[in-house]
């Protein structure tokens, strides 16, 4: 089953304004990871957080993790037009080496 | 260049013709995974392997197979396709120091079962 649950499902938002997609997931993991894809391409990691961090930036990427609430967050900041994408979170559980992602956001950028 | 090659990257079958789709990293990871994505549903991991001849079912391992006899290659094989298996198929592999890391993508294989 799917352990992470983006949150919007779909985002529209200006050049030059911030995004912000969320995650949850519901067991405990080692890692919490970010990934783009622009349409029906191949998957391209981000940023990836641990379980014992909870901010971490890459350029106009920053990623918050909540263990406590089980639930992270990515924040893209001025937005481009090239972030227009599908973004996706990924969990490891803590017992095995499984990965899971969500279903994913769908940002676009309107310039 | 490190990279994931899959092959072929679109394919058009009928149900029931047994096929393969060739994964391979350069990068000597011993981590490797085949996931299937679906509009709605996201990536779900099929099978994934820890190293060679390691290998374990993902969410979705029903009416798939893999092998790893070489730390490079993972192949996953359909032996008798349906129509509910006509996919976009991504591999993916990572280095496994204690935890798992980054994931590295193929560009993906547009399966077609009819």
């Amino acid at each position: 089953s799917q352990q992470g649950e983006e949150d919007p499902q779909a985002l529209s938002i200006q050049e030059g304004e911030n995004a912000t997609m969320n995650c949850s997931y519901k067991t405990s993991i080692n890692n919490l990871q970010w990934y783009r894809q622009n349409s029906g391409r191949g998957l391209v990691h981000l940023i990836l957080i641990r379980s014992n961090e909870r901010e971490k930036h890459s350029g106009r990427l920053r990623v918050t993790l909540d263990t406590s609430k089980k639930s992270s967050s990515l924040l893209i900041t001025a937005s481009r037009a090239a972030d227009t994408a599908s973004y996706f979170c990924a969990t490891d559980f803590r017992l095995d080496y499984k990965l899971s992602f969500g279903a994913g956001t769908t940002v676009t950028v309107r310039a | 260049e490190a990279q994931v090659t899959q092959n072929p990257r679109y394919l058009i079958t009928v149900t029931g013709k047994k096929l393969t789709v060739t994964c391979s990293q350069n990068m000597n990871h011993e981590y490797m995974s085949w996931y299937r994505q679906d509009p709605g549903l996201g990536l779900r991991q099929i099978y994934y392997s820890m190293n060679v001849e390691v290998t374990d079912k993902g969410d979705v391992p029903e009416g798939y197979k893999v092998s790893r006899k070489e730390k490079r290659n993972f192949p996953l094989i359909l032996e008798s396709p349906s129509p509910n298996q006509t996919s976009l198929y991504f591999c993916a592999s990572s280095l496994k120091t204690g935890l798992l890391g980054e994931q590295f993508f193929g560009p993906g294989t547009r399966l077609t079962v009819l």
